[in-house]
């Protein structure tokens, strides 16, 4: 199964503190990416934070983080310090096996109050 | 370094008709990819074509179908339209297979509405 999971339909933050997205994944493969993107209302898709299944650190983008738990099977995005701006839909995807195609959970809409 | 730019942004055909989007993919990419996003859902991967040949193909209908071109540019050809099929229609891009450590880029979308 290649499924990704994500559990949170929906979150609200307080401006100017952190959050955790929640995703998890199926896989019997030992080498594939995970991915995190963001879809504003206006509805594309930005890029924000890949994982490596080899990378022995979790990564980092500036207020973005990912909290990778390989024996779990989970990739939780961190945003630190939040914005109005981050307010959005995000999407976590992954690689699927042998093919260059990203499968994508249903999406967290995250929503910011000032 | 212009993005992936796709066509057209706004889309209204009635049931039954034919429809064609078009995608051009990022410079230096030959990969292209066709999710199809419908109202409130997650991304439902389409299909995937990489130097003009048909990679991969996620599970829909042969009525939804597509082809890349030569300069790596792409069209997704849906026949026979559905009101189910209205949608936002997204394109991505990206190096070639295999696609290591590199994310997909995307465009801005088709709205495609099927009344």
């Amino acid at each position: 199964a290649q499924k990704i999971t994500q559990t949170q339909p929906g979150m609200f933050v307080q401006e100017k503190e952190a959050v955790t997205l929640d995703c998890t994944y199926d896989t019997s493969d030992q080498s594939y990416g995970l991915f995190w993107y963001k879809q504003p209302s206006s509805g594309e898709m930005i890029f924000l934070i890949y994982q490596g299944s080899y990378d022995e650190q979790n990564a980092t983008e500036g207020r973005y983080s990912l909290n990778f738990q390989k024996a779990r099977k989970s990739a939780n995005l961190v945003i630190s310090a939040s914005q109005l701006g981050d307010s959005a839909m995000y999407f976590c995807a992954r690689d699927q096996t042998g093919a260059n195609n990203l499968f994508f959970g249903t999406g967290t809409r995250l929503t910011v109050i000032p | 370094e212009a993005g992936v730019t796709q066509s057209p942004t706004h889309l209204i055909k009635t049931r039954g008709q034919q429809v064609t989007l078009r995608c051009s993919p990022i410079s230096g990419h030959t990969s292209v990819y066709w999710y199809q996003q419908a109202l409130g859902l997650g991304l439902q991967f389409l299909l995937w074509y990489d130097e003009g040949e048909e990679r991969n193909r996620g599970n829909f209908p042969p009525r939804f179908s597509g082809r890349q071109f030569p300069n790596y540019s792409s069209e997704l050809n849906v026949n026979a339209l559905e009101l189910e099929d209205s949608a936002l229609y997204l394109c991505a891009s990206s190096l070639e297979y295999p696609r290591v450590n590199s994310p997909l880029h995307f465009g801005n979308g088709t709205r495609l509405t099927v009344t």
